[in-house]
């Protein structure tokens, strides 16, 4: 069966510090791979995805970036933090073999101070 | 752009109760609709999936249904008990190219099943 991990599960980083959040899916190849922020009060927004290695599509323009060093591998990274970068972010991966229903990992909270 | 929307935004219900939960998207040209459950501090759980070729999916106590011409999904939760007691959120997808389908989601409906 699939898993997705996430990690670190929490995070506080001072404003202006790097950022780096990994996610690894496993049992599965070739998967789309997607990352999200979910704010207090608002919806989930797509930031990334990825359909393959070194392939990655922005959502929103901001000071966050995203790669794909690996088929299963998806890291969400910031060179400086700024306060509205908090929130929780989630990895998420879809295939063509389950009709491309996405399936989420357990999260990563940040606060940014 | 799609555009995701989902009422109440809040429910409380007592145990036993079957209830449903509504949601609306804006662009009939969905690829599939989801389902899903988010407990405080966690991720997702997908529930249901439902392809635009179908009309309704059930797993369990739940039944969700799509409607593409009025736009609208429903959630139906039979027999609801505390442990239902979370935020559900509808997502549509739709193909954003290269094998990629994005969703775009609702704000969620947060339901408490009181004891």
């Amino acid at each position: 069966s699939q898993t997705i991990h996430q990690w670190p599960a929490t995070l506080v980083q001072p404003v202006g510090s790097p950022l780096s959040l990994e996610c690894t899916v496993e049992g599965t190849s070739n998967p789309n791979l997607y990352w999200y922020r979910q704010a207090a009060g608002r919806g989930l927004q797509l930031l990334f995805y990825s359909v393959g290695i070194g392939q990655i599509s922005s959502e929103v323009p901001q000071n966050l970036s995203a790669s794909r060093p690996q088929d299963r591998q998806f890291i969400l990274s910031s060179k400086k933090l700024l306060l509205s970068d908090s929130g929780f972010y989630l990895c998420a991966w879809s295939g063509w073999q389950s009709n491309y229903e996405q399936y989420f990992g357990p999260g990563t909270r940040l606060t940014v101070t | 752009k799609q555009e995701v929307t989902q009422i109440p935004a809040a429910l409380s219900v007592p145990e036993g109760e079957n209830l449903v939960l509504n949601c609306s998207f804006t662009d009939s040209a969905i690829y599939n609709l989801q389902w899903f459950r988010q407990d405080p501090g966690k991720g997702l759980t997908s529930l249901l999936l439902i392809q635009s070729s179908q009309r309704e999916q059930t797993s369990g106590r739940l039944n969700a249904s799509l409607d593409k011409s009025s736009g609208r999904s429903t959630l139906y939760i039979a027999a609801s008990q505390p442990g239902d007691s979370a935020t559900y959120l509808c997502a549509g997808a739709a193909y954003s190219g290269a094998g990629s389908y994005q969703l775009t989601f609702g704000k969620g409906t947060k339901l408490s099943v009181i004891p």
